[in-house]
């Protein structure tokens, strides 16, 4: 198994709401990532967990709050969200900080 | 800071060669990466250079001069399927942690 799964593939959210994106994989790697990326941008890099503890955020507003409950499982928490929050976000993983990253096919945000 | 630089779009006919450049200025190096992604797919791994030279696989070939801070993807025998996003990546030279900082991207229109 070589791939990275992101649920929902879709998801469209007033600024009100909470929501929660996710991630999985299970080919044993212990760094997981999660990128965003709008409309004809390249991916932006938000978090970086290793070994289930996050190592790098990269400034994110806290309306986005990432979670790794185990080696396989990665969760980005979503409140109070804006409209220019909408974008595609990205899963990836890596075997070790000297890898390539497996990309997820993401999932698209709205935010109303 | 960070800087790395592609083509915005490139248009080439099927069946022939088209390089794709990158230049970068990062605060640290250790390796490159190109990827590819379809409108609305994830990122796929295509190569990876870390030393100076030309790495080759298949129809794919990349080249990184590390003095010149220069990197370029090449592709031959071009196909419509190679109609994509490509995306130049740099490692950062950040110890613990894999962070990879992508550039700008290039799309690539392949015409009959």
């Amino acid at each position: 198994d070589t791939e990275v799964t992101q649920t929902p593939k879709h998801l469209v959210m007033g600024m009100t709401n909470k929501k929660s994106l996710k991630c999985e994989q299970h080919m044993g790697h212990r760094a997981m990532y999660w990128y965003k990326q709008k409309a004809k941008k390249p991916p932006e890099l938000m978090f970086v967990y290793s070994y289930e503890k996050l190592s790098i955020n990269e400034s994110v507003p806290s309306r986005f709050s990432p979670e790794c409950p185990n080696s396989s499982l990665l969760n980005l928490h979503l409140h109070a969200l804006q409209p220019e929050d909408s974008a595609l976000y990205l899963c990836a993983s890596s075997a070790g900080k000297n890898e390539k990253l497996f990309f997820g096919s993401g999932t698209q945000l709205s935010v109303l | 800071g960070q800087n790395i630089d592609q083509p915005t779009e490139m248009t080439a006919t099927e069946g022939a060669i088209v390089q794709i450049n990158c230049t970068y200025q990062t605060s640290g190096f250790n390796g490159l990466f190109w990827y590819q992604q379809h409108a609305g797919e994830a990122p796929t791994f295509l190569s990876y250079n870390v030393l100076d030279g030309l790495e080759e696989k298949g129809r794919f070939s990349s080249f990184l001069s590390r003095s010149k801070g220069y990197s370029y993807l090449l592709l031959k025998e071009l196909q419509m399927k190679d109609s994509a996003s490509y995306l130049c990546a740099v490692r950062d030279r950040d110890g613990a942690t894999n962070k990879l900082i992508f550039g700008t991207g290039t799309l690539l229109a392949v015409q009959p």
